[in-house]
């Protein structure tokens, strides 16, 4: 089963909203977890590391402002899309690593579309 | 230093074929080197991944070769099913990079029934 599990799979909202996606460690304490941006046949871009209890790593060109990320407990880190536009439509994944482990597991992905 | 170079960008075989697909690093600071395998919409999923102290490493179908004098590392797909078309990602990490992933750009593989 999965052992990082993302949330929502899909989203769909206006230009101008905010939305929040999450990311889950469902069996392991996850201090750091990093998020991607994936656009269609390409390679995951990684947009910032998570760090619990302190503030995220942000990747260069990747904007603070726009992409908020919270790590507020070892198991969860959610990434806000504030002000969403129709450019930053594209699919979101996530990942951690367990603790002295080398590997990385993957969540399931979210797709935002913004209209 | 951080790139991970990987080819063919897109491979198509027959069924029962041998699809290879290759990858070159440049940072000799990488230690680990995992192979993901992505279905369409979904996130990747770790296939598989070698050390640089192995020359290669088997799972089930899949194996990975690994030349560390030449900086290379491949991934073959023995008897591939019409299951595995998908695209796959060689990644690369170091120790004290909090695991932190260098991908490769990523091979669509189709095979076909």
């Amino acid at each position: 089963g999965a052992v990082v599990s993302q949330h929502p799979s899909r989203v769909i909202c206006k230009s101008g909203t905010s939305v929040k996606i999450e990311c889950r460690s469902l069996d392991f304490q996850a201090t750091t977890m990093f998020w991607y941006r994936q656009f269609p046949k390409q390679s995951l871009m990684l947009m910032a590391t998570s760090n619990e209890g302190s503030k995220a790593t942000y990747e260069q060109g990747v904007e603070k402002d726009k992409f908020l990320i919270n790590h507020a407990s070892l198991t969860l880190s959610t990434l806000t899309v504030t002000s969403a536009h129709p450019e930053d439509s594209s699919f979101y994944i996530c990942s951690a690593p367990p603790p002295e482990k080398n590997i990385q597991y993957f969540g399931a992905g979210t797709r935002l579309s913004v209209l | 230093q951080q790139q991970v170079k990987q080819s063919p960008q897109s491979l198509i075989v027959q069924k029962g074929g041998i699809p290879i697909i290759n990858c070159a690093y440049e940072n000799t600071a990488f230690d680990y080197f995992p192979w993901y395998q992505q279905f369409p919409g979904k996130g990747p999923a770790l296939l598989i991944a070698i050390r640089p102290d192995v020359s290669e490493k088997k799972e089930g179908r899949f194996t990975i070769s690994f030349n560390k004098s030449a900086k290379q590392f491949s991934l073959h797909i023995m008897d591939s099913q019409p299951g595995d078309s998908a695209t796959y990602f060689c990644a690369a990490t170091r120790a004290g990079s909090a695991r932190q992933l260098t991908f490769g750009s990523g091979t669509q593989l189709t095979v076909l029934p």
